[in-house]
């Protein structure tokens, strides 16, 4: 069975720092990771990473996939009191629709 | 382009009743799945629908049923409700299916069972 494990739970940070969200996986059959970021409702996507897309990048976030090593990383830098919120890491398998998900990183900024 | 949507955004049931989620996806999205979110299991798929068949199931009882219509709208139901169904239900779509793209989630329903 699919598995995904994340690391830090959570992260205190202050307004300005580098944080970077750790995403670590077990797929029978890799098809692709998602990053989300979840506040109070809904959790919207952040980026999605393939075999053919290992690297993505959105202002101030980032994001790398591993697929030898079987991990991602999220990158958030100048972080403001906005990012915080908990971040999910997901996988989906070959022929699937079915997000598997971590428990996340709660994230806070503090001004 | 609006989002995902959910109704009710908010329920509230006693144990052994039922109760009918419902989700209308993004324009376009043909795609809709299911996920129910605790804090002790997080997010844990339900089931996913394409075309107004149901494509894939996770490990849930079979109290929770679900079905797509077709115009992409989708209904989610659950019998004989138990306390341990209390949870924030969401509901994804996406424009196709097998993952190619990526979900976009509504903002849920939050069922508490009393």
């Amino acid at each position: 069975e699919d598995k995904v494990v994340q690391s830090p739970l959570s992260l205190v940070v202050h307004e300005g720092d580098t944080v970077t969200l750790n995403c670590s996986y077990e797929v029978t059959n890799f098809r692709s990771l998602l990053w989300y970021k979840q506040e109070k409702k809904a959790p919207t996507f952040l980026f999605m990473l393939t075999s053919s897309g290992i690297e993505k990048k959105s202002g101030r976030l980032s994001s790398i996939l591993d697929k030898k090593e079987l991990f991602s990383i999220l990158n958030i830098t100048a972080t403001q009191t906005g990012d915080s919120a908990i971040y999910l890491c997901a996988v989906v398998s070959v022929g699937n629709e079915k997000l598997t998900f971590g428990t996340g990183t709660r994230l806070t900024i503090i001004p | 382009k609006a989002g995902v949507t959910q109704t009710p955004r908010y329920l509230i049931k006693t144990r052994g009743q039922q109760v009918t989620l419902s989700c209308s996806p993004i324009s376009g999205h043909r795609s809709v799945s299911w996920y129910q979110q605790t804090p002790g299991q997080g997010l844990q798929f339900l089931f996913e629908y394409f075309s107004e068949t149901q494509r894939n199931k996770g490990n849930f009882p079979g109290r929770f049923s679900g079905r797509q219509f077709s115009n992409s709208r989708s209904e989610m139901n659950v019998s004989t409700l138990e306390l341990g169904d209390s949870a924030l239900y969401l509901c994804a779509s996406s424009l196709g299916t097998g993952g190619h793209q990526p979900q976009h989630f509504g903002d849920g329903t939050r069922l508490s069972i009393l």
